[in-house]
């Protein structure tokens, strides 16, 4: 596809449930990036990945968030446990290399925990 | 940690009016400034940035101004269009790494 894919694009699941959203970059670009946006709120900044690892996890909120990018290509953002406070779009933003500064944004991921 | 401080929450502006938001950060490292705009159920997508070796940049109705010294810079939209109503992100990063994002502004249009 020609933009950032990301699915699903609505998931409703109960509190104390394990989610797994998912990411497919532009094609050719290494560097991939997580934000939360609450309603009203800026994108907040979750974790990127240059290739395969996680250059910089720092805004992870705890340790029931966690992603992978095992091929450099495709991400899995992983909630563990879900309360109800997770409940937010998940964006997930990619770029020809971390250097190069211009995010391309998927349309993001809205997750409702009930 | 808010980094990126924008103003105001929300604009409405006459259709052909002016509209100009304003971002303040913090971190001197700081050396890449976008703006990002987002329609709803869409994902932001960059407007126009500036690295602030220049004190202005424009591209069509959008310019940026930047001042260094008061750590400063802001998003002019001139002859302002019914289209032009979104919410607009300032944000910053270090080489690119790491965009922090503000809050927002929702801009609203008037026809």
């Amino acid at each position: 596809g020609a933009g950032v894919s990301q699915t699903p694009s609505n998931k409703v699941t109960e509190k104390g449930k394990y989610v797994e959203l998912r990411c497919d970059p532009i094609s050719g670009h290494t560097a991939l990036y997580w934000y939360r946006q609450s309603l009203g709120q800026g994108p907040e900044f979750l974790i990127y990945f240059q290739g395969t690892g996680a250059a910089d996890d720092s805004g992870l909120p705890n340790d029931r968030f966690f992603a992978v990018r095992p091929e450099g290509s495709v991400s899995t953002l992983k909630i563990q446990r879900t309360e109800r406070g997770d409940s937010a779009v998940y964006l997930c933003a990619s770029s020809l290399t971390a250097h190069t500064g211009e995010l391309f944004f998927g349309e993001g991921s809205r997750l409702t925990v009930l | 940690q808010q980094q990126v401080k924008q103003s105001p929450q929300s604009l409405i502006v006459q259709k052909g009016g002016i509209s100009i938001i304003n971002c303040a950060y913090e971190n001197t490292a700081f050396d890449y400034f976008p703006w990002y705009q987002q329609f709803p159920g869409k994902g932001p997508a960059l407007l126009i940035a500036i690295r602030p070796d220049v004190s202005e940049k424009k591209e069509g109705r959008f310019t940026i101004s930047f001042n260094k010294s008061a750590k400063q810079f802001s998003l002019h939209i001139m002859d302002s269009q019914p289209g032009d109503s979104a919410t607009y992100f300032c944000a910053a990063s270090i080489s690119g790494f790491k965009t922090i994002f503000g809050a927002g502004t929702r801009l609203f249009v008037k026809a």
